[in-house]
């Protein structure tokens, strides 16, 4: 079982539509969980940073980790064309620096 | 917004040869990263270095490997003898802070290509 997975998509919606881009973990011990978005040929962009379980909202932005199920979500509310990247969920063990991430799930948001 | 930098943007070497890749992270961060991502894999670590040492590296980080701090702003990775498998994006992050507020921001990448 692979340490965390990801749909790799590609995941194509319609403008304005509410998204949902999903990880799964094996690893209990994980505490931390981010979500990155990245456009082709560039580096990750850090769009949010939770620790433990429950909601984190931040403009169009939610993160929800429900580590009883081993299992985050990032919803993206009224998805606009430039949302179309790839998403990365990444994690990481207390008490360590490496991120551990997923393959990404590759969003399309048709105008 | 301060953000971390990277050179050069692409780089062609020989295999064999030694290359080096250059990072300026953000000016108030202490902890800095090197992660790389072959085409179309998901993005590995490779090594973290805080108060000028290595904090954590992982199994790819092997001898062929180093990373150094050579003057207060620029962090550098160097790859000794490159092989074709080391053809990737090479990404350098840095943050603030380790434990709960370990933020890591990326920069935009270098890309190797080994012939």
């Amino acid at each position: 079982q692979k340490e965390v997975e990801q749909d790799p998509g590609p995941l194509s919606v319609p403008e304005g539509a509410i998204v949902s881009l999903n990880c799964t973990y094996s690893n209990s011990a994980f505490q931390y969980f981010m979500w990155y978005r990245q456009y082709s040929r560039k580096g990750p962009e850090l769009l949010m940073y939770t620790y433990s379980s429950g909601n984190k909202e931040d403009g169009r932005f939610t993160a929800q980790v429900d580590k009883s199920s081993k299992y985050i979500s990032l919803f993206i509310r009224d998805s606009q064309p430039s949302d179309s990247a790839t998403y990365l969920c990444a994690m990481r063990l207390a008490g360590t620096y490496k991120y551990i991430f997923g393959t990404g799930t590759r969003l399309k948001v048709l105008a | 917004e301060p953000e971390v930098t990277q050179t050069p943007s692409h780089q062609v070497t020989q295999m064999g040869q030694e290359v080096i890749l250059r990072c300026v992270p953000i000016s108030n961060h202490l902890y800095f990263y090197w992660y790389r991502q072959i085409l179309g894999q998901k993005v590995e670590f490779l090594v973290s270095f805080y108060n000028n040492e290595i904090s954590e590296k992982s199994e790819i980080f092997d001898d062929q490997f180093s990373v150094e701090r050579p003057d207060g702003s620029n962090f550098t990775l160097k790859i000794r003898s490159t092989k074709l498998e080391d053809s990737a994006m090479y990404f350098c992050a840095s943050s603030l802070r380790q434990g709960a507020d370990n933020e890591q921001f990326f920069g935009p990448g270098t890309r190797l290509t080994v012939l």
